[in-house]
């Protein structure tokens, strides 16, 4: 059972324009979200997050917007650039499991690959 | 500024084979993971350390041995390679323990025959 879901394997926008990539959730435990952005052949660097009590984030480019009652979050870059072109993945934690010593790691979706063109 | 390494980044193995990957971290964190990446499948957590001397099965352990005798340091054993086991890994820390913003390394790729 897939908790965290990226529907959108790829999305492909021109440069300047707004990416808008999006995130669904099942777990009504989970509290704390992040994005991830990984180019080819590195690791995944961390992008922005999110607390549940917040619905807005916002740094430079990047903001994640969280609808807590849809369950969903999302990604907006604005305006797009070539150097955004990667994989981004959206995951989730429950604080309560790992604040317990219990910690369950953070769960990922499946990611979106990102194309910007030019 | 090393943050989180591991070796090796490629390796081959045959099936039934045993190989250790090595995670090291320098920013002392106390928790450390592994996740494993799959096409179509994300990352998927394989084990996890919430400090020296404690660790816990995630969501993939089978066929998967870990070990945490130091802070910096979090190898995963494979005691008999599969080729379900072909994958990328990933070893990824964070302080405070728990998973909240999580510092990867590059990644082993690794291919069982």
């Amino acid at each position: 059972d897939q908790q965290v879901k990226q529907n959108s394997p790829s999305l492909s926008v021109q440069e300047g324009r707004i990416s808008i990539l999006n995130c669904d959730y099942t777990n009504s435990m989970f509290d704390y979200f992040l994005w991830y952005k990984k180019y080819p052949a590195e690791g995944p660097t961390f992008l922005i997050s999110i607390s549940s009590i917040k619905d807005k984030n916002e740094d430079g480019r990047f903001t994640v917007f969280l609808n807590k009652s849809a369950k969903h979050l999302s990604l907006h870059i604005v305006p797009s650039q070539p150097g955004d072109s990667a994989v981004y993945f959206c995951a989730a934690s429950a604080t309560v499991s790992y604040s317990g010593g219990g910690a369950d790691g953070l769960t990922f979706g499946k990611g979106t690959h990102l194309i910007i063109q030019p | 500024n090393a943050g989180v390494t591991q070796t090796p980044k490629f390796q081959v193995l045959k099936t039934g084979q045993s190989m250790t990957l090595q995670c090291a971290q320098d920013m002392n964190h106390e928790y450390m993971s592994w996740y494993r990446q799959d096409p179509g499948m994300g990352l998927r957590l394989i084990h996890y350390s919430v400090g020296a001397g404690i660790t816990d099965q995630g969501e993939v352990p089978n066929g998967y041995n870990v070990s945490r005798s130091t802070t910096e340091d979090f190898p995963l054993r494979l005691l008999s390679a599969a080729p379900s086991q072909t994958s990328v890994y990933f070893c990824a820390s964070s302080y405070p323990a728990g998973a909240g913003e999580l510092f990867f390394g590059e990644g082993s790729r690794l291919t069982v025959l």
